[in-house]
């Protein structure tokens, strides 16, 4: 079985400061990780994934995520907010033994003030 | 050129009633999903085609019935709606055979008010 843990419901930031979600997981077999968006009243859209190879990704909208798997962490990160980037945030992970099941993290509300 | 599209964005009707959402994605992927998101954001999946082939049925009631006429299609007939039914349901799409990428898209959702 997996599972998905972030870490705080909300998170309040500055405009122009570091923006840090964190997520942690739990899983019997190599993770496949993944972050994605959901602004208000949208679908979610994937802003990067980790499969295999290098541990640090980089995604979309200046966001990255660092692999850990001593600490069983992928944090996700932006040196600098913009207002923009106010949203819900979910960590997901899934196995790749049998069909692809995406399990979520109960998701993470970025605020983001001027 | 949407990716995935479900129809219809929002739906309002009352307990007893039969409904149906759609979904149709056309990025070639081979496996679609249901996923229902209830009203503090939560994320469950409900159900999963692969090639038109039921995968995935998660404990979801049995009035809740999908159908893939093809791999591009998944649809969600929902019988006899409750209150607690109440919920945007996400469809999203992967490809799970040659060439799997592993991350799914998302279509805008749907959002069923159960009155």
């Amino acid at each position: 079985a997996q599972s998905v843990t972030q870490l705080g419901s909300h998170v309040s930031v500055s405009e122009g400061a570091l923006v840090l979600l964190r997520c942690n997981y739990s899983s019997s077999v190599p993770p496949y990780l993944f972050w994605y968006v959901q602004y208000p009243n949208q679908g979610l859209q994937l802003l990067l994934k980790y499969t295999t190879g290098a541990t640090l990704v980089k995604g979309i909208n200046g966001f990255e995520a660092e692999f850990k798997k001593s600490e069983t962490s992928f944090h996700l990160t932006k040196p600098s907010a913009h207002m923009s980037d106010a949203a819900e945030y979910f960590c997901a992970v899934t196995t790749r033994s049998g069909y692809s099941t995406l399990t979520f993290g109960k998701g993470t509300m970025l605020l983001v003030s001027p | 050129d949407t990716a995935v599209s479900q129809t219809p964005k929002y739906l309002v009707t009352q307990m007893g009633n039969d409904k149906s959402i759609k979904c149709e994605q056309n990025l070639g992927h081979d496996t679609m999903y249901w996923y229902k998101q209830d009203s503090k954001k939560f994320l469950k999946i409900m159900f999963s085609y692969n090639n038109k082939e039921l995968i995935i049925n998660e404990t979801v009631p049995n009035r809740f019935s999908p159908k893939s006429p093809d791999k591009a299609h998944l649809n969600l007939h929902i019988n006899s709606l409750e209150l607690g039914d109440s919920a945007v349901y996400f469809c999203a799409s992967s490809l799970e055979g040659t060439g799997a990428s592993y991350e799914q898209y998302f279509g805008p959702g749907t959002r069923l008010t159960v009155t």
